[in-house]
């Protein structure tokens, strides 16, 4: 079964100071990753996709995916106290890509 | 944008009795999902929906759980009898396509809270 795990559990930054959230996957076959927001009481906000290793930008969200180290980031760029949500990375895999697999979130608090 | 509706936002009911959580969908949108979070765990995968079938179900989506969507109106979660292991918040998502390079996203909705007194 596809574990997912995200650090920091919270995380705190200052207005404009780049923000950086890490996740683990535990199934090599993994190839659709997404970041995704969830405001308090909230629907999710997809952010940004990634599928293959490197980089993708998607306004100041940026996702950095390794798959050799098991290992997706993303990096908030000049982030602003209407960021402040909890940070959801999921995770699917090639057998099937209807499934994501959830992380526990980064609670995010953006500082003025 | 397009949203994905789920009513009601909160749902009480007593243990035991039926209920159905509704979603209305992104109208274009081919593939259905629900995804069930009980508070402070992380969001789990239950079903998903594609031509009138389901998919794929996990262990969670038990016996007592069905879902149907009726000639394109709602997408229905219904569970009967309910449990109160069935308190949660379940969330239904929606996508076009289910693959393939640049494969859309599941649009989510803001969730039906359920709470089995």
């Amino acid at each position: 079964q596809q574990k997912v795990q995200q650090s920091p559990e919270s995380l705190t930054v200052s207005e404009g100071a780049m923000a950086s959230l890490n996740c683990t996957f535990s199934d090599g076959t993994s190839n659709n990753f997404r970041w995704y927001r969830q405001h308090s009481a909230k629907g999710l906000e997809v952010l940004v996709s990634i599928f293959s290793d490197g980089e993708k930008e998607e306004g100041r969200f940026t996702a950095h995916l390794n798959r050799a180290n098991l290992h997706v980031s993303l990096h908030i760029r000049e982030p602003q106290p209407s960021d402040s949500a909890v940070y959801l990375c999921a995770v699917s895999m090639n057998s099937n890509y209807n499934v994501l697999y959830f992380g526990s979130g980064t609670k995010l608090t953006v500082e003025p | 944008g397009p949203k994905v509706l789920q009513i009601p936002s909160h749902q009480i009911i007593d243990m035991g009795q039926m209920v159905t959580l509704n979603c209305d969908p992104v109208s274009n949108h081919l593939y259905f999902y629900w995804y069930k979070q009980i508070l402070g765990q992380q969001m789990e995968f239950l079903v998903n929906f594609y031509n009138g079938k389901v998919m794929e179900k996990s262990k969670l989506f038990k016996d007592q759980f069905s879902v149907e969507r009726p000639d394109g109106s709602y997408f229905t979660l219904k569970i009967q009898p309910t449990a109160l292991e069935d308190s949660a918040v379940y969330f239904c998502a929606s996508s076009f396509r289910d693959r393939g390079p640049g494969n859309q996203a599941p649009l989510f909705g803001e969730g039906t809270r359920l709470s089995v007194l």
